[in-house]
């Protein structure tokens, strides 16, 4: 595609719920990166992928985060039972490989009750 | 570890007035470093980077950065700015292999006419 696009662009979602984000990288993009942004913050690295292949998750906060990328194209971010802590803006970033620039998505906003 | 430091949250300067955006960061290790620039209702955008060579970098309108070693630091100047120029923007480092990067905070500039 002509950029990076995400899915929903607003995710509001009671407490307990699973919600499931996505992320659809420019098309010619090898890596592919997801943030979590809270209020007035900047940007926290959550994991990324090589093609499918999940070298870093590092920052994912816990065992009820998980990230996909089955075909090395789009991507999924899957939150089970969410809290509210989990409230905060995901940002989807890809790139033609490691070494170069990131270009990132809109955004989705999700807020948990 | 790493950390970016943006001191200033907001930033308000009238149209034509120089601005600086400070950026400071701590690494025990040689980083890259880069801006960028979030405007209303987009995605994050490389606005310039710092990777070797010339410790002053510059973007296409009018922006330039400088890269300081000794004072950790990577202001963003530009020397007259424009009610475009109306954004947030984000410091940020990465190591050399560009896997992960870390964000400062975000500093909002507001440009009155």
């Amino acid at each position: 595609g002509a950029g990076v696009s995400q899915s929903p662009r607003y995710k509001v979602t009671k407490r307990g719920q699973d919600v499931t984000l996505r992320c659809d990288p420019i098309s010619s993009h090898a890596t592919l990166y997801w943030y979590q942004q809270a209020l007035g913050q900047g940007p926290e690295f959550l994991t990324y992928f090589n093609y499918e292949a999940q070298p870093d998750k590092s920052g994912l906060p816990s065992d009820r985060f998980s990230a996909e990328r089955p075909e090395g194209s789009i991507s999924t971010l899957t939150i089970q039972r969410t809290e509210q802590r989990d409230s905060a803006m995901y940002r989807c970033a890809s790139s033609v490989d490691t070494y170069n620039e990131q270009f990132f998505g809109p955004g989705t906003r999700l807020t948990v009750l | 570890a790493q950390s970016v430091t943006q001191l200033d949250s907001q930033v308000p300067v009238f149209e034509e007035a120089p601005v600086e955006l400070r950026c400071n960061y701590s690494s025990s290790v040689s980083v890259y470093l880069f801006w960028y620039v979030q405007y209303p209702n987009q995605g994050l955008q490389l606005l310039l980077k710092y990777l070797s060579g010339s410790t002053l970098v510059e973007s296409i309108n009018g922006f330039e950065a400088e890269f300081n070693k000794s004072q950790t630091s990577f202001h963003l100047r530009k020397p007259s700015v424009h009610i475009s120029d109306t954004a947030e923007y984000f410091c940020a480092v990465s190591l050399y292999n560009f896997n992960k990067f870390y964000f400062g905070s975000g500093t909002k500039l507001n440009v009155k006419p």
